[in-house]
């Protein structure tokens, strides 16, 4: 089974629309992180969690807002979807370690907003 | 002036030639510097990371680090097809909290 899963893996949603997008782990590790990458611009780090009482706004956190409801799962909304917002979006974690804290990705949610 | 820097590519190398991947940095404090291979429509996944000044090889990778250059490369050798990705360079900042990548440089392997 994948370390780092996300839900749904596509989603087609119109203008307005509120939608969630989730993120399960079994690695055990604290950090977790919800980026966006768009063609040309890399990834993104839209917002990020030291651990489950510890949320932070990353560089586009506009438009988007972020649960983490246990060690294990961390979601991201967008309350209101807009155009502009679609794009890939990736869940990571990393275990917090030292100069390393290597990063690891799930497989990304294509997500298209009409 | 962006953080982090690659040049966008493609970069097309012939099969068993060298690939030489670079990236620039704008902080001078920062820690630790990655490279993370990406196929198209997959996710990101470690190559190797390096946090001290000089080469670090693993297998046919070798990454070199130049902090007083603010300057980090990945070199591929005998580059094969399945080499052909994005290379996506990432930064830990200064402040240990963060990640910054870079847009990554697209790679092809021609036969």
């Amino acid at each position: 089974d994948a370390d780092v899963t996300q839900t749904p893996r596509n989603r087609i949603t119109k203008t307005g629309k509120r939608i969630m997008l989730e993120c399960s782990q079994t690695k055990g590790h604290d950090r977790m992180y919800w980026y966006r990458q768009d063609p040309g611009l890399g990834l993104r780090l839209i917002y990020y969690s030291f651990d489950v009482k510890d949320i932070n706004k990353g560089e586009i956190s506009d438009g988007y807002s972020v649960s983490r409801q246990a060690q294990a799962k961390f979601s991201l909304s967008l309350e209101s979807a807009i155009p502009n917002q679609t794009a890939l979006y990736f869940c990571a974690t990393s275990d917090g370690q030292g100069n390393t804290d290597t990063q690891y990705f799930g497989p990304g949610t294509r997500l298209t907003v009409l | 002036q962006k953080e982090v820097e690659q040049n966008s590519g493609p970069l097309s190398v012939p099969e068993g030639a060298i690939a030489s991947l670079n990236c620039t940095y704008s902080d001078r404090g920062s820690q630790s510097f990655f490279w993370y291979r990406q196929y198209s429509g997959k996710s990101p996944e470690l190559i190797m990371f390096i946090y001290s000044n000089g080469d670090k090889e693993d297998g046919r990778f070798t990454a070199q680090l130049n902090k007083a250059s603010q300057y980090v490369s990945l070199l591929i050798r005998d580059s094969q097809p399945s080499d052909s990705a994005t290379y996506l360079c990432a930064v830990r900042h200064s402040s240990a909290s963060k990640i910054i990548f870079g847009s990554g440089t697209r790679l092809s392997i021609r036969p």
